[in-house]
């Protein structure tokens, strides 16, 4: 099975700066595709960006971008200009497209823009 | 398009009692997850369907906790009889399952509490 870490359970920011979530993974893989979804408190998971494994560009949304390092097996989520709705858990996760498309998600990190 | 939709939203039974959840996924999408989320921790898959078959339901606690999907459309999941450990955030996701569309489209959840 795949696994997914996050190793910061709590981060926090000022709002304005920039912040970066860690996220490893283990799989022996080669074809496979990363995310990073948003949860605001009392809300539903949406999508915050993808990767694709064979793609060696880092994925970039508006202010979110990642740091995809496949031979690190590291997936990090930065976030520029934070904003106060930036605040919810952030989950990284796994997907192998090879074998059904299931998802393996983190622990999460849980992250809050001070004002 | 109209979002993932799940009922109820809240829920609160007493141990060894059953509950049912219900989701209907967002039309066309052939995939079908549902996720049992203990606060403080990320998704862990319970079943994965594809269409109306299972893919996946190797974490599903298969002596109290079923689910279905008969006209592979909308999706039941039965948990009988619950114990105090499932109190949980139960979400539903589903996706298209062609081209680079893996994106996960999650529902609201049921938040179930077992007393």
């Amino acid at each position: 099975a795949q696994t997914v870490t996050q190793s910061q359970p709590e981060m926090s920011v000022q709002e304005a700066e920039t912040v970066t979530l860690s996220c490893t993974y283990d799989t022996s893989e080669n074809n496979y595709y990363l995310f990073w979804y948003k949860q605001p408190p009392s809300r539903q998971m949406i999508l915050v960006i993808r990767q694709e494994a064979y793609k060696q560009q880092n994925a970039t949304e508006n202010r979110f971008s990642v740091n995809f390092q496949k031979a690190a097996k590291s997936f990090s989520l930065k976030i520029s200009d934070s904003q106060l709705g930036d605040t919810a858990m952030y989950f990284c996760a796994f997907m192998n497209s090879n074998t059904g498309n299931q998802f393996y998600f983190g622990t999460g990190t849980s992250l809050t823009v001070i004002p | 398009e109209a979002g993932v939709a799940q009922s109820p939203r809240y829920k609160i039974i007493e141990k060894r009692q059953s509950v049912a959840f219900w989701c209907n996924p967002i039309s066309g999408h052939a995939t079908l997850y549902w996720y049992q989320q203990i606060l403080g921790q990320g998704p862990k898959l319970l079943i994965q369907f594809q269409n109306n078959g299972v893919v996946d339901d190797s974490q599903l606690p298969k002596d109290r906790f079923s689910a279905e999907r008969l006209k592979g459309v909308d999706s039941t999941l039965k948990i009988q009889p619950a114990k105090l450990e499932d109190s949980a955030v139960y979400l539903c996701a589903s996706s298209l399952d062609w081209g680079s569309s893996y994106e996960q489209y999650f529902g609201p959840g049921t938040r179930l509490t077992v007393t």
